[in-house]
């Protein structure tokens, strides 16, 4: 499986974006890029994903490096409810393949 | 849209008894996943099924740890004999294609 490297923990301010970066040098050309939220007693769930081009929906955006080996996961206004482990994924574009987690970044959001 | 159902949410029972927890799934999600998350630690896969098949177990510690799927809906997955160590919390998920839902997760404390 395809590793990713993300920082242990990041911090942000209420109302400010966060940037949420990404690095995954050995990816390949199937694998798509997932982000994952885990927020405190919960299990993860889904945020966005991307294969090559950027992507927004109502939760992120998604920017993705022109070479796929780096990605970064923006959140436009961070809130307190925002505050969770963010996990960056790949994952193999054969339908029904697994999610292989690595520890994630820890966001706190200060008010 | 009803999510994934797990139950118990808690469970304590002493080193060397047995525990169950069960997975219903979102309608129609042919791809069910369990897995284990100990504090600190992103989950990891123990087993995948895809309808009732098993797709991948090969990190299920198949000594004490099963899991079946009959007919190709809600799981099971079991535990006998228990150890300290499998003290954590146990996710259920499920997808159709490109998103994985997860469940609110079976947290178990073996003392």
């Amino acid at each position: 499986d395809a590793k990713t490297t993300q920082p242990n923990s990041m911090e942000s301010n209420e109302e400010e974006p966060v940037h949420l970066p990404c690095n995954h040098s050995t990816i390949s050309g199937t694998d798509y890029i997932h982000w994952y939220r885990q927020l405190p007693s919960q299990g993860p769930e889904y945020v966005i994903h991307g294969l090559t081009s950027n992507v927004n929906n109502r939760m992120a955006s998604l920017a993705i490096a022109e070479d796929r080996k780096s990605s970064t996961l923006i959140l436009h206004r961070a809130t307190l409810r925002d505050a969770a482990v963010y996990y960056c994924i790949l994952r193999d574009a054969e339908y029904g393949n697994k999610l292989v987690f690595g520890a994630g970044t820890i966001l706190r959001v200060k008010s | 849209e009803a999510g994934v159902a797990q139950s118990p949410r808690y469970k304590i029972i002493e080193k060397r008894q047995s525990v169950a927890f069960w997975c219903n799934p979102i309608s129609g999600h042919a791809t069910l996943y369990w897995y284990q998350q100990i504090l600190g630690q992103g989950p990891k896969l123990l087993i995948q099924f895809q309808n009732n098949g098993v797709v991948d177990d090969s990190q299920l510690p198949k000594d004490r740890f099963s899991a079946e799927r009959l007919k190709g809906v809600d799981s099971t997955l079991k535990i006998q004999p228990a150890k300290l160590e499998d003290s954590a919390v146990y996710l259920c998920a499920s997808s159709f294609w490109n998103t994985i839902y997860f469940g609110e997760g079976s947290w178990l404390t073996v003392v």
